[in-house]
């Protein structure tokens, strides 16, 4: 079964630093893009990032542009998002998502809740 | 001006038919992009339904059922999202998403009640 199950969120405050992880499993990992998406309490979904299967080729919303970095582990079938100088308004449930051949983001995690606040 | 736009919210019938709108912008043509379609439902990740380029080029999601289809309206700029036969487990967020400008973009998100 395709899985991807996320972890790392919490409670930071601004500023503050965090790293999210995504475990992936029941597909060749190295072989798909992948994304993180997020989605602020009560509103829509909005892309963060993505990454080449091969880890060369990132992507980056310009809302986090400079402060958030992807990085994947096709060895360990990992998905990471390095968040620093984080904001109030980077509150939210992040998801992982991997990247069809068709660029449908056609398998997501359960999501992780990141809480910015002091 | 949002890139997707979105009807907040839609409500029909059971057995109805829902049209739901994915509008781009001015100045974004709506026929050079693949337009993907996902539901949410409370307390839950999105799933996605369907991908939509040309009747030519379309692709259904494992599992979707084939009374959620897609299409286009070149006159109104917008992407199209039909569900056919509302039931209602199909009360949900609908969201599309296009890539534009090397950034994948989700619509604003339209809220489907089956009264």
């Amino acid at each position: 079964e395709v899985q991807l199950l996320e972890s790392g969120g919490g409670l930071v405050q601004p500023g503050g630093s965090l790293r999210l992880s995504c475990a992936a499993s029941g597909f060749t990992f190295s072989t798909y893009a992948m994304n993180w998406v997020r989605q602020a309490p009560g509103k829509g979904l909005e892309w963060v990032s993505g990454i080449s299967g091969s880890g060369h080729s990132t992507h980056y919303a310009d809302s986090v542009k400079g402060r958030f970095t992807i990085s994947r582990d096709n060895s360990k079938n990992t998905l990471d998002l390095h968040m620093k100088s984080l904001r109030d308004e980077d509150t939210a449930v992040y998801y992982c998502a991997k990247r069809a051949p068709d660029d449908a983001f056609d398998i997501w995690g359960q999501g992780t809740l990141v809480t910015v606040s002091s | 001006q949002a890139v997707l736009t979105q009807p907040s919210s839609l409500s029909a019938s059971p057995g109805a038919s829902a049209s739901l709108t994915c509008t781009l912008r001015s100045g974004i043509n709506v026929g050079t992009y693949n337009i993907y379609w996902y539901q949410q439902k409370p307390r839950s990740p999105p799933q996605y339904l369907l991908r939509y380029k040309s009747d030519s080029d379309k692709q259904q999601g494992s599992g979707v059922p084939s009374r959620f289809s897609g299409s286009k309206d070149d006159s109104a700029n917008a992407g199209i999202l039909l569900i056919s036969g509302l039931q209602s487990e199909d009360e949900a967020d609908y969201y599309c998403l296009i890539w534009h400008s090397g950034a994948w973009v989700f619509g604003t998100g339209t809220k489907v009640t089956v009264l």
